[in-house]
């Protein structure tokens, strides 16, 4: 599992409820990402982060907002939750601008009611 | 932006035979192509991935194969076994000249293995 960890693994929450996921690493990954999943839609791309304090969007960033204070902790905030925002939302890392490959985190699976 | 085609988006194959996932990608620049298991309540898992640079790629049982004038790459299985039943996902790397670059998934393939 690449030394990731989410959390929480699960939460029910209400609209308009502000919501944070949590994801932790422990090999100091330069690069970390979030992806929704989503019946029929594969994973998609939110944000990810290049570097404390260096996040940019992916492609269905709208609703949501990131935060890196320190190397191993990337934060994925849903300051207002709607019921389109239910989802299993996955971390990833990758370890250097040299690599390509992308390990993912066992996932956090959030209801909006 | 890329796009990601998959199909079939089940399969089902007798235990012992092969199985083929084919992918197309949209974007020109994109130069690699991973593949991802993911079982029930996980996270996707990379089996084994494809620079642009490479036409094939084979680690024991499974395979990719990669056509970059034709824009698309297949993942091939053989000797099909109980375990290898989940959903498979290919991907492509949205190149945009830095290093953080995402993945674009294709929608995914869910593979039964029927004994």
């Amino acid at each position: 599992d690449a030394g990731i960890t989410q959390s929480p693994r699960h939460k029910v929450t209400e609209t308009g409820t502000p919501v944070t996921l949590r994801c932790h690493q422990t090999e100091n990954h330069r690069y970390m990402y979030w992806y929704r999943q989503d019946p029929g839609h594969g994973l998609r791309l939110i944000h990810y982060s290049y570097g404390v304090k260096d996040t940019d969007k992916g492609e269905v960033s709208d609703g949501y907002s990131v935060s890196r204070s320190k190397t191993e902790d990337f934060l994925l905030t849903l300051e207002s939750a709607t019921s389109s925002q239910t989802s299993v939302y996955f971390c990833a890392i990758k370890q250097g601008t040299a690599s390509e490959t992308q390990y993912f985190g066992p996932g956090t699976r959030l209801l909006v009611l | 932006g890329e796009n990601v085609e998959q199909h079939p988006s089940t399969l089902s194959v007798q235990e012992g035979d092969s199985a083929v996932i084919k992918c197309t990608y949209s974007d020109s620049a994109s130069n690699y192509f991973p593949w991802y298991k993911q079982e029930l309540g996980k996270g996707p898992q990379l089996i084994i991935d494809i620079r642009s640079n490479v036409g094939e790629k084979k680690d024991q049982r499974i395979a990719v194969t990669l056509n970059k004038t034709a824009k698309h790459f297949s993942l091939h299985i053989t000797e099909t076994q109980p375990e290898d039943s989940a959903v498979y996902f290919c991907a492509a790397r949205m190149y945009s000249g830095g290093g953080a670059d995402g993945l674009t998934f294709g929608k995914g393939t869910h593979l039964i293995i029927q004994p």
